[in-house]
């Protein structure tokens, strides 16, 4: 079985200020991990994921997280907040089917961050 | 390109009503699922399937029915519906490898009164 906590439901920046969004999972085999992101009345999108290689995933927007399997953790982080980053965010894990024993990729989502940016 | 389209994007119901929530992508993906949206639960996956005539359950499957006769079609039925199906549904999809990489439609708010 896979979950995922994310820490702190509400966060809030001052523009400009750093973002860490905080995401750990538990999976007992190895995972896929997934931030995403939604902006109010919409869909989820995709901002990046990790499935193998590289641990500094680098995704759109700015955002970048870091893989850390000793930490199981894979925090969402952005250099300098912008008004637009104002949504909430979700961190997902999934694994391959194989694994999973699932038909396909299949995705345990937290619960969510909301980030309020401050003028 | 349309991705995953979801109609209709409001609805409400009457308790023991029944309706369906179409889920329609273009982008001819293997993977498709729905998930219910709720206020401090993030989402959660109601059913999923891997290919035209193959569902199967998800996390709460409950009062809910899909089928899947072809590749860009998912619809889910709400056989009677119940307050406690009062939610933001979801509709998602994911090419078999993009290891989960799901591209999500718009969302369907639906009221159960």
């Amino acid at each position: 079985a896979q979950s995922v906590t994310q820490l702190g439901s509400h966060v809030s920046v001052s523009e400009g200020a750093l973002v860490l969004l905080r995401c750990n999972y538990s999976s007992s085999v190895p995972p896929y991990l997934f931030w995403y992101v939604q902006y109010p009345n919409q869909g989820l999108q995709l901002l990046l994921k990790y499935t193998t290689g590289a641990t500094l995933v680098k995704g759109i927007n700015g955002f970048e997280a870091e893989f850390k399997k000793s930490e199981t953790s894979f925090h969402l982080t952005k250099p300098s907040a912008h008004m637009s980053d104002a949504a909430e965010y979700f961190c997902a894990v999934s694994a391959l089917p194989a694994y999973s024993g699932a038909g396909s990729y299949q995705l345990t989502f937290g619960k969510g961050t909301k980030l309020s940016v401050i003028p | 390109n349309a991705g995953v389209t979801q109609t209709p994007k409001f609805q409400v119901l009457k308790t023991g009503q029944s309706m369906t929530l179409q889920c329609a992508q273009d982008m001819n993906h293997e993977y498709m699922s729905w998930y219910r949206q709720d206020p401090g639960m993030g989402l959660r996956l109601i059913h999923y399937s891997v290919g035209a005539g193959i569902t199967d359950q998800g996390e709460v499957p409950n009062g809910y029915n899909v089928s899947r006769s072809t590749t860009e079609d998912f619809p889910l039925r709400l056989l009677s519906a119940a307050p406690s199906q009062t939610s933001v549904y979801f509709c998602a999809s994911s090419s078999a490898g993009t290891g989960g990489g799901y591209t999500f439609g718009s969302g369907t708010r639906l009221t159960v009164v």
